[in-house]
C-alpha cells in the first residue's frame, strides 16, 4: 500500500476488555515495529518483527500484550484485560530491510486507545 | 537502559526567530535519527546521523551528531508557521531504538 496503515483508528474499551489492534505495513517491508506513546511522550518501543518472527519483545510491558504477525505481513496487537493505564496511541512502524537506525521507519497513524 | 533527553520540553517563538533542540543521551549511539510529529499526527521521519561530528542540512533545518556520538541537535533558522509541531530525536544503541520525550514548538505569526 501507499502507506503504513492502523485499525481501528479509535478504540475505546471498558477495563477488563481484550482488544485487538492492526497494522498493515507498508508491501514488502521486512522489518515491522510497535511503539506505545502515552499523551506529551515520546514513543516507546513495544516489539520487533522481521518477518514473521519476533526477534524483541522486550518492550512489552506486561504478558497482558501479545504480538503476532504470522504470515510476515500484517501485525495484530494484542491486549487482554485492559487497565486504564493502558491508555495511549499505539503507533506501528515498517521499515524495507534493517533494524533501527539502518533504515528508515515510516509509522501508521496509530490507534488511539482509551480504557475506562 | 538507555534514555535519551531532550530539552527544551516546549518552546514558543513568533515567526522568523530561530529555534533549537539538543537532545543527549546517557549512552553511545550508532545513529541519531530525528522525527516531526503535527498535533494530531504521526512521527515522520526527517533525517538519519551515523559518523562522530555529522552536520546535515535540509533547507532550513540543520541537525549535528556530536563527536562523542552521546548528542545532537536541530537547529530552525528563521522558524515558519509550517514549523509548528513536536520535535523528537531517537537513538539506537545496541538493539532498539530509544524515543526522547520531544520538544514542542509553537509558531506565532
Amino acid at each position: 500500500g501507499a502507506g503504513v496503515s492502523q485499525s481501528p483508528r479509535y478504540k475505546v474499551a471498558k477495563r477488563g476488555q481484550d482488544v485487538a489492534l492492526r497494522c498493515d505495513p507498508i508491501s514488502g517491508h521486512v522489518s515491522l515495529f510497535w511503539y506505545q506513546q502515552a499523551l506529551g511522550q515520546g514513543p516507546e518501543f513495544l516489539t520487533y518483527f522481521q518477518n514473521e518472527a519476533q526477534l524483541d519483545k522486550s518492550g512489552l510491558p506486561s504478558d497482558r500484550f501479545f504480538a503476532e504477525r504470522p504470515e510476515g505481513s500484517v501485525s495484530t496487537l494484542k491486549i487482554q484485560r485492559t487497565q486504564q493505564e493502558d491508555s495511549a496511541v499505539y503507533l506501528c512502524a515498517s521499515s524495507l530491510v534493517g533494524r533501527g537506525g539502518r533504515d528508515t521507519q515510516y509509522f501508521g497513524p496509530g490507534t488511539r486507545l482509551t480504557v475506562l | 537502559g538507555q534514555q535519551v533527553m531532550q530539552i527544551p520540553q516546549y518552546q514558543h517563538v513568533q515567526e522568523g526567530e530561530d529555534f533549537t533542540t539538543y537532545c543527549n543521551s546517557s549512552t553511545t549511539l550508532s545513529n541519531i535519527q530525528w522525527y516531526k510529529q503535527r498535533p494530531g499526527g504521526h512521527p515522520v521521519f526527517l533525517i538519519q546521523l551515523v559518523k562522530s561530528g555529522e552536520v546535515k542540512k535540509q533547507k532550513r533545518l540543520t541537525f549535528q551528531f556530536g563527536e562523542a556520538k552521546k548528542n545532537s541537535s536541530l537547529h530552525i533558522t528563521a522558524t515558519q508557521t509550517t514549523d509548528v509541531g513536536t520535535y523528537f530525536c531517537a537513538g539506537e544503541g545496541y538493539s532498539t531504538l530509544t524515543f526522547g520525550k520531544g520538544t514542542m514548538l509553537l509558531v506565532s505569526p
